[in-house]
């Protein structure tokens, strides 16, 4: 059974700092990973989507991997700010039935 | 209006009402899905029809009703809840099955 985690569960960093969010999955038979961000009480944005044969996709400040012999991706955010205050979720996307399983999120907190 | 819209955002309801939630996306996708997030659990999917047939039921109680008249369009009819059932309710869509998803800003249940 596929299960996602994500580690850490939540994560504080002052401003300017990289970071990185980790991703993690058992099975690596996945279609597709999106990771997503949240905001308390909101609905999810998508960030970037890694389709099952790419290993990695950038957008502006953020640069998601995937590697699936390890089972792992990973969310690389640059010079983060308080905006980027969040919880951090990733998807995958597999099969023919729309399988489709969540992680924990990380909830990133960026201090000014 | 684009993207996928969803109605009410928040509703407040008792044990023995009968109330729809509405979901409506503007994309042109083929998969609608409906997800519930309870406090300090991952998302759960509840739900996803493909092309206006239902190709998941994730074990949901019959409380719970889903109804997709056409493509565009997702209910979640709520009969005879449980305050348990208090949660926030996410509609998404994707062009296809495992395809990349892209989610309303919820409703806000509460089950008094």
């Amino acid at each position: 059974k596929q299960e996602v985690t994500q580690i850490p569960a939540a994560l504080s960093v002052p401003e300017g700092e990289n970071l990185v969010l980790n991703c993690s999955f058992t099975d690596s038979a996945i279609y597709n990973l999106q990771w997503f961000r949240q905001d308390p009480g909101k609905g999810l944005t998508s960030l970037l989507l890694i389709q099952s044969s790419q290993r990695e996709q950038t957008s502006g400040r953020l640069n998601a991997s995937l590697d699936k012999s390890s089972g792992r991706s990973t969310l690389y955010i640059a010079a983060s700010q308080p905006g980027d205050s969040a919880t951090y979720l990733c998807v995958l996307l597999g099969g023919s039935q729309g399988n489709l399983i969540f992680g924990k999120g990380t909830k990133l907190s960026v201090k000014p | 209006e684009t993207g996928v819209t969803q109605t009410p955002r928040h509703l407040v309801m008792g044990m023995t009402n009968k109330k729809s939630l509405k979901c409506e996306q503007h994309l042109g996708h083929n998969a609608m899905y409906w997800y519930k997030q309870s406090a300090k659990k991952p998302l759960e999917l509840m739900f996803v029809y493909s092309l206006e047939e239902r190709v998941e039921n994730n074990s949901v109680p019959s409380r719970f009703s889903p109804e997709c008249p056409n493509s565009s369009h997702l209910f979640l009819h709520l009969h005879t809840l449980q305050p348990e059932d208090s949660a926030l309710y996410l509609c998404a869509s994707s062009q296809e099955l495992s395809g990349e998803l892209f989610f309303g800003e919820g409703s806000r249940l509460t089950v008094l």
